[in-house]
This record gives C-alpha cells, structure tokens and sequence, in this order.
C-alpha cells in the first residue's frame, strides 16, 4: 500500500521559531510536493521537487526553503515562523506525468503564536 | 486570472439528485487533468482522471473541453457519502518536471 508520512499531526510554534516538516514517501517517486491549505484559499503549492537535490519555488515560496537530500525525502523548513504561516501543511508525491496521480500525507495542522 | 477557478459551493442537494460541477484552466498547455475528492480534515484523494474522449467511473463522469479550457464532473443518483469537496487538478508539464495546480473546491452537502 502506498505511503506519504508526514512526521508532525499538529505542531504549535512561537513566532521566530525554526520549523521543520518533514515527509516520508515509500514508492520511490521522483516528484514530491510541499502545499497548504486555508479556508477560502484552497491548496497553495510552496515549493516542489522532481529529483534529488533539486527543487523549485511553487506559487508562495516565500518564508519557506526545503530540502531534499534522498528521494523519499522531502522537508519543509520556515526559518522563522511568522502567525501568517499559522495552516495545514500537506505533502504529497507522484510519479511524473504522464502518471501525475498525486499521493498526500495525512497533513500537518501547524499554529504559530 | 486564477490558473485554475472552481466555484466554491456549497451546493446543497437532496439524495438521488445529478449534479455537475465546472472547472475551468487558463493554460491551454495544460496536459493532464484530474478531479480529487477531499473529506472534512482530511487529505485530498484521487477520484478520477479527466480524458478529452470522457470517462465514466460508476456514478461519475468526467469531461474534458480543451477548446473552451474546462473539465466538469457529473454526479448522478447522488449519495449521503458522496459529500465532500471536489477539487480540480491540472498537470503542466515546463522544463522537464510536473507543475500541479489545485482550484479552490468545490463544497458537495448532500442532504437526506
């Protein structure tokens, strides 16, 4: 059965923290995603990554960076948590078009006070 | 212009009811498309993909447009179960790698 695991549920910060988020795939997909989600906005791409190494800004990359350093893996880091990046994070993988069907984690509800 | 618009909803509609949603994209290089289904606190799963000769899964069907640049989903004889939000997806293939875009959802309440 496939398998995103994003490692935190919830997480509560304080402002100016480091966060980190992480995820874990299992089916050995080059692409891996970083997005959130807010009421009204919908999911948001933040960054993604089509190989080891490699990564590209999605459409809100600001006040995020990641990492990916194997390819089952793929973190999200804010560098200073900010009450603006207080939102469900969801991670996901897929193999690449034509493929395309995205797998996600289960998310991570981050607060940032 | 949003790269991919849905209205959000909610569409509220009794049991055993048609209901279709639209979707529309603005890059007509858009490559593959994709509707997610998304329970309350839950992640987004595939529900179906979106060809241009359209595809029926069960109760489900899904169009593509490519001249006028939109994908829609029926739904027929609806179901208690099938409440959740219906999400859009459209796959844009640049430089060699995927870019995935969600529309906003569309909210399905299906009332008894």
């Amino acid at each position: 059965d496939v398998k995103v695991t994003q490692s935190s549920r919830y997480l509560v910060k304080r402002t100016g923290e480091k966060v980190f988020l992480e995820c874990v795939q299992d089916m050995d997909h080059e692409n891996m995603f970083w997005y959130r989600q807010d009421p009204g906005l919908g999911l948001r791409l933040i960054y993604f990554s089509y190989d080891v190494k490699m990564k590209e800004k999605g459409d809100i990359p600001e006040g995020y960076s990641v990492s990916r350093e194997k390819k089952e893996r793929f973190s999200l880091i804010l560098e200073s948590a900010s009450t603006n990046q207080t939102s469900m994070y969801l991670c996901a993988s897929s193999l690449p078009i034509p493929a395309g069907e995205l797998f996600f984690g289960e998310g991570s509800r981050l607060t940032v006070l | 212009r949003k790269e991919v618009e849905q209205d959000p909803g909610p569409f509220n509609v009794p049991e055993g009811a048609t209901v279709a949603f639209n979707c529309t994209y603005s890059n007509s290089a858009s490559q593959s498309f994709f509707w997610y289904r998304q329970d309350c606190r839950k992640e987004p799963k595939l529900l179906m993909s979106v060809y241009s000769s359209g595809n029926e899964d069960g109760r489900f069907t899904a169009q593509l447009n490519r001249a006028s640049q939109y994908i829609s989903l029926l739904i027929r004889d609806s179901k208690l179960s099938d409440s959740a939000t219906y999400l859009c997806v459209v796959n844009h293939h640049s430089g060699g790698y995927q870019k995935v875009t969600f529309g906003i959802g569309t909210k399905l309440q299906v009332i008894p």
